[in-house]
C-alpha cells in the first residue's frame, strides 16, 4: 500500500511549467520525498529528492510544505520529452525498498 | 550516479522454460533490488539481494519461482523459473546511489512468455 497520493493524469502545454502534486500525510520524520519518472517502458529515472527544504537541480525543483504532508514537483519548461509517468515516493535513506504507487501520467501538449 | 547494465533487454520464451536476467553495477553496492512491472501496472518489489546471504522476498514471491544469486558486490541474477504467460512483464534491478541519493534502475528486461 503506497504512502502517497497523486492525480492519475495531467496535461501541460509545451514550454510551460508542469506542477505535479503529491500528498504524503503519513510521512515519518526520517523519510525523504523522492520523485522518479518512467518514460514508456524504460527503467525509472531518478529526478530529485528532499527531506524538508526545497531542492532544485538541473531537471526540476521540489517544493515541500512546511508540515511535510505534501510536495510539488516543478518542471520549469516542459518539453515533449517530459511526457512520462511520474512517481512520488517516500522512503527512509539507506537501502530501504521503494514502494511505487500508480503515479501521475503527465502528457505534454505541443 | 551508478551505472547498471541489465541483460537481456528483451526475450520471448516458451512456457515451462526458465530465463536468467543479469544485472551488473559499475560500483560496489550492499543491496540490489529486483522489481517486476506487469503490463500497464506500477513496479512491485520482488526481492532484496544482499551479497553473501539469501535474498529477502516480498509477499507473493517465492525463491523456487524467482531464485536470485548475488555472488559479489557488483553483480546479481534473477531467474524466472517454469514460466507461464502470466510472467510476461518487465523485470528491473535497482541499487541505491550513495553519492547522489536515491536509486538507480536498470533499463529493464521485457519478457514475453508464449
Amino acid at each position: 500500500d503506497a504512502k502517497t497520493t497523486q492525480p492519475p493524469s495531467m496535461d501541460c502545454a509545451e514550454g510551460r511549467a508542469a506542477n505535479l502534486p503529491c500528498n504524503h500525510s503519513t510521512i515519518s520524520g526520517n523519510e525523504y520525498v523522492y520523485w522518479y519518472r518512467q518514460i514508456h517502458s524504460q527503467g525509472p529515472q531518478y529526478i530529485i529528492h528532499g527531506l524538508k527544504n526545497n531542492e532544485t537541480n538541473e531537471m526540476a525543483s521540489l517544493i515541500i510544505t512546511e508540515d511535510r504532508k505534501s510536495s510539488t514537483l516543478i518542471l520549469p519548461h516542459a518539453t515533449l520529452r517530459d511526457t512520462a509517468v511520474y512517481y512520488c515516493i517516500v522512503s527512509a535513506f539507506g537501502n530501504e525498498k521503494l514502494t511505487f504507487g500508480t503515479g501521475t501520467r503527465l502528457t505534454i501538449i505541443p | 550516479s551508478a551505472v547498471i547494465s541489465q541483460k537481456p533487454s528483451r526475450d520471448i520464451c516458451q512456457r515451462g522454460t526458465s530465463l536468467t536476467i543479469q544485472c551488473q553495477v559499475d560500483s560496489q553496492v550492499t543491496m540490489m533490488f529486483w522489481y517486476r512491472q506487469q503490463p500497464g501496472q506500477s513496479l512491485t518489489l520482488i526481492a532484496t539481494a544482499n551479497q553473501g546471504s539469501e535474498a529477502t522476498y516480498e509477499s507473493g514471491f517465492v525463491i523456487d519461482k524467482f531464485p536470485i544469486s548475488r555472488p559479489n558486490l557488483t553483480f546479481s541474477t534473477l531467474t524466472v523459473s517454469n514460466m507461464s504467460p502470466e510472467d510476461s512483464s518487465i523485470y528491473l534491478c535497482s541499487v541505491e546511489d550513495l553519492r547522489r541519493g536515491g536509486y538507480t534502475f536498470g533499463s529493464g528486461t521485457r519478457l514475453t512468455v508464449v
